[in-house]
């Protein structure tokens, strides 16, 4: 089955640092991907989604300059976190699905990068 | 995009049949019916997905009605394993199509 990756599992870093999270696709190519964030108890909620060769889409309310999303290639979409303060602290997860034409394919879930920033 | 409302919480026992409902009233044509799974600390995963009647899988089935307003998505024998989140979405499964989650149900199962 369709395999999506995230690196790092987990993040410790003191305030001001930014931080970079990848997530992969490890078996399809996947010209978009999507970044969620989630604290605890709570549901995901989407930040933006990731298109290959071109600028991200963010959601309302998500600062784009302070969540960079790079999307270089087929399999590789990455999300910086710039300046990480306390309150950005959480949960990030990264989905993609396969592409297939003409038919629905469900969206394949990273296992998450839990950032805590000191 | 449709929105979806399920219960916040349930709990049942190991070794019983367990049913969530969604219920989605603004479901547009072209939207499947898809159900995920969530445990601490991880992403979701795909449990199962439909358009209407009746789908089954190795781990669950989703019966969605006529009128595709709700969906039910059934597990056989639980175990204390499948105490998770489980979440009902809707939308379209094209590329490009994001889609939001609900609050989920918290499904917690008893010994």
């Amino acid at each position: 089955g369709a395999v999506v990756s995230q690196h790092p599992s987990w993040v410790i870093c003191k305030s001001g640092t930014s931080v970079k999270i990848e997530c992969r696709s490890l078996d399809f190519q996947a010209t978009t991907m999507f970044w969620y964030r989630q604290f605890p108890k709570q549901s995901l909620m989407l930040m933006a989604t990731s298109n290959e060769g071109s600028k991200a889409t963010y959601e309302q309310g998500v600062e784009k300059d302070k969540f960079l999303i790079n999307h270089a290639s087929l399999t590789l979409s990455t999300l910086t976190v710039t300046s990480a303060h306390p309150e950005d602290s959480s949960f990030y997860i990264c989905s993609a699905r396969r592409q297939r034409v003409g038919s629905n394919q469900p969206q394949h879930f990273g296992d998450g990068t839990r950032l805590s920033i000191l | 995009l449709a929105k979806t409302t399920q219960p916040i919480s349930m709990d049942s026992y190991e070794g019983q049949e367990v049913n969530i409902t969604c219920s989605h009233n603004n479901i547009a044509t072209n939207d499947y019916i898809t159900w995920y799974q969530q445990f601490p600390s991880q992403g979701p995963r795909f449990i199962i997905q439909g358009y209407k009647t009746k789908v089954t899988n190795e781990v669950a089935s989703l019966f969605i009605p006529a009128d595709r307003k709700s969906s039910t998505l059934s597990l056989p024998r639980v175990s204390l394993s499948d105490t998770a989140v489980y979440y009902c979405l809707v939308g379209r499964m094209n590329r490009d199509d994001k889609i939001i989650f609900g609050k989920g149900t918290r499904l917690h199962i008893l010994p």
